[in-house]
């Protein structure tokens, strides 16, 4: 079974771009989480999907979006780029019952200059 | 509010036992989760352990819960080099939302 896919893997975007982040879940998979990972705040949990509905949002500006697909497929959204945003972004897939074991991508790597 | 502490390093020698713990608030947790994270990769499941239970064995890992003192461990037997990553206790789920700690970097030397 093919493992989460995130794409691009890296990026380079210039204060005031936006960016576009995909990720594609493991088959079976329709809930996806995204979190942000950087060496000073560690992992902080964005926002989660299942069935195409947001069910819960991280403490993030609004500059942060995300949706979700019929086939399960998410994007997130950044806009108006910080400096500050720069960061891995790891999505997560996983059924809907217990024991909810999350399954990451490789992540994103995004650089804001 | 939710918070998960661990320690930040731990050194091991190779063919010893390394113990990395971990301490959560959230006593509504149902599950517990251990990931590891090697350097330029995402985090990988290792194993997780129901809130109820006590014990989980699972190959070379144990990991133990001791839910009256909020506090977890995972036990890795026979620290091999290519065990040495970041360790990543985590605690949920909150409706797809895992907290996870600042993570434990593990450093086997041979």
């Amino acid at each position: 079974k093919a493992g989460v896919t995130q794409t691009p893997r890296y990026l380079i975007k210039t204060r005031g771009q936006q960016v576009t982040l995909s990720c594609s879940p493991i088959s079976g998979h329709r809930s996806v989480s995204w979190y942000q990972q950087t060496p000073g705040q560690g992992l902080q949990f964005l926002f989660e999907y299942f069935s195409e509905t947001q069910r819960n949002k991280g403490n993030f500006p609004g500059r942060f979006s995300g949706r979700q697909f019929s086939n399960s497929r998410s994007e997130m959204n950044v806009s108006t780029l910080e400096l500050g945003d720069s960061a891995l972004y790891l999505c997560a897939s996983y059924r809907t019952d217990a024991p909810y074991e999350q399954y990451f991508g490789p992540g994103t790597r995004l650089t804001v200059t | 509010g939710e918070d998960v502490e661990q320690s930040l390093f731990l050194s091991v020698r190779e063919g010893d036992s390394s113990v990395i713990n971990c301490t959560y608030t959230d006593s509504s947790s149902t599950y517990l989760y251990w990931y590891k994270q090697e350097p330029g990769a995402g985090l990988q499941l290792l194993t997780y352990i129901f809130s109820n239970m006590d014990m989980k064995q699972d190959q070379r890992l144990t990991v133990l819960l001791n839910k009256k003192d909020k506090h977890l461990s995972l036990r890795i037997a026979d620290t091999q080099t290519g065990d040495s990553a970041i360790y990543f206790c985590a605690e949920g789920p909150s409706q797809g939302n895992l907290i996870f700690g600042k993570g434990t970097k593990l450093s086997v030397k041979p």
